[in-house]
């Protein structure tokens, strides 16, 4: 079963300190490994897009990284900041149809406190 | 900022009622989705479609209904809200080469 496990489930951090996130995803074929933000009452924004043959991706403060070997995926977030507070979900794509099925995890809320 | 608009952002109503959640997207996008979202769990795929005329039935069962009449514009349709209905409606569009989602901010139903 296709699936996407993401952990810790929260998260809570002060202002300043660095956290990773994780995702698992049992998802094949694979095609890519998306993360996005999703802040309290938005929709969710996109952070990172990797590939089968990218294992580091930053964005700022936001770095992905991918290990299709073992079908693990983490976020880092450096030097964090309130403004960080959100969801982060780990999105992982298939090639299984012209559509590329999306699978959600279901998400880890971080909170930073200042 | 992505260009893609839903509205309303919050719609409180009573059972029995029909609703139209609307969503507009000014990049273009072929693809669009609706996804429904409660709280602390996966988004779940409930419509989607490749372009005008085009729309299909996602992974999650639905009593709502969708149309696509221009490429733009991806409204859902309740016919008859009930409380099981309350949830986060999220629409999204998709570009065609990088297959990047952008989201809408969202349209929260609660049904009384």
């Amino acid at each position: 079963k296709n699936q996407v496990e993401q952990s810790p489930q929260s998260l809570i951090i002060l202002e300043g300190k660095n956290c990773t996130l994780q995702c698992n995803y049992t998802v094949s074929p694979f095609s890519n490994l998306r993360w996005y933000k999703q802040d309290t009452g938005r929709g969710p924004v996109s952070l990172t897009i990797m590939t089968f043959s990218e294992n580091t991706k930053s964005n700022g403060r936001y770095t992905a990284t991918l290990d299709a070997d073992t079908k693990q995926s983490s976020l880092h977030i450096t030097a964090s900041q309130l403004s960080d507070s959100a969801s982060y979900i780990c999105v992982v794509s298939d090639r299984g149809s012209t559509l590329g099925r999306l699978y959600f995890g279901r998400g880890t809320q971080l909170t930073v406190w200042p | 900022e992505a260009d893609i608009y839903q509205t309303p952002r919050y719609l409180v109503i009573g059972t029995g009622k029909k609703i139209t959640l609307e969503c507009s997207q000014t990049m273009g996008h072929d693809k669009m989705y609706w996804y429904q979202q409660d709280p602390g769990m996966e988004l779940h795929l409930i419509h989607y479609s490749y372009g005008v005329n085009s729309t299909e039935k996602g992974d999650l069962s639905s009593e709502s209904t969708v149309s696509r009449i221009r490429t733009e514009h991806f409204p859902l349709t309740l016919e008859s809200a009930r409380p099981s209905h309350t949830s986060q409606y999220l629409c999204a569009s998709s570009e065609a080469g990088t297959g990047e989602l952008f989201f809408g901010e969202g349209s929260r139903l609660t049904v009384l």
